[in-house]
């Protein structure tokens, strides 16, 4: 089936550690996505991807970092430097150009806590 | 991409149509409306798009003034599993463009028995 991986679905980290979250789609979509969201709170864009290669901030990029080495791997690592990591975080995949099949399809999320 | 305006809440009655309402008065001319839904501790999914012309789907209608200040998302007979977080954004699709995808806070709406 076709569709947008994120792993785990639960990850629990000890504070002052860095931390990896993994997307992968098989939809062979060229944008790339990775929010974050807290409790009431709307989805925050922190970085996203147009193609391979290339990463563009987001309005909350500060104590992360991405790489884009595939078209299908999108990975979020949470640094130390993220004052407060712990939130829920989603995956999302697109394809570029106009007209229809360019809707964002999204993972089921990671929940991250650190204690 | 430009700015949506949204209600933070609304209710509506079980089998009855759910119209939520959102503004992007800012909106350019080569920018798309889209409609997404969250249900709670899941991850969004897309309802529908429009341009100018207003669009249906299985999942919804989607409504837009002649002057695109304006949308309307509706369900036409709301169902308990409808509950959820409903966002409306706008965006430019073309290959040459920015692909930043923004979300508001979204209308959280409620079907009631």
């Amino acid at each position: 089936d076709g569709g947008i991986t994120q792993s785990p679905k639960y990850l629990f980290r000890k504070e002052g550690q860095n931390v990896t979250l993994s997307c992968e789609q098989n939809l062979n979509h060229d944008a790339m996505y990775w929010y974050r969201q807290d409790p009431g709170q709307g989805l925050r864009l922190i970085y996203y991807s147009q193609i391979v290669n290339d990463f563009q901030k987001g309005d909350i990029a500060e104590g992360y970092s991405v790489s884009r080495e595939k078209k299908e791997s999108f990975p979020l690592t949470v640094t130390s430097a993220q004052k407060n990591p712990t939130a829920f975080y989603l995956c999302a995949s697109s394809m570029r150009g106009q007209g229809v099949n360019t809707e964002a399809f999204f993972g089921q999320g990671t929940r991250l806590t650190v204690v | 991409d430009a700015k949506t305006t949204q209600p933070p809440s609304m209710d509506c009655a079980e089998g009855r149509a759910a119209n939520l309402p959102c503004n992007h008065s800012t909106i350019s001319g080569n920018e798309y409306v889209y409609w997404y839904r969250q249900i709670h501790s899941q991850g969004p999914q897309y309802i529908i798009h429009g341009l100018k012309n207003n669009e249906t789907n299985e999942m919804a209608s989607l409504i837009i003034t002649e002057d695109r200040k304006s949308s309307t998302l509706i369900l036409p007979h709301a169902t308990l599993r409808d509950t959820a977080v409903y966002y409306c954004i706008v965006r430019v699709l073309n290959r040459s463009s920015n692909y930043k995808l923004t979300f508001g806070k979204g209308t959280l709406l409620t079907v009631n028995p």
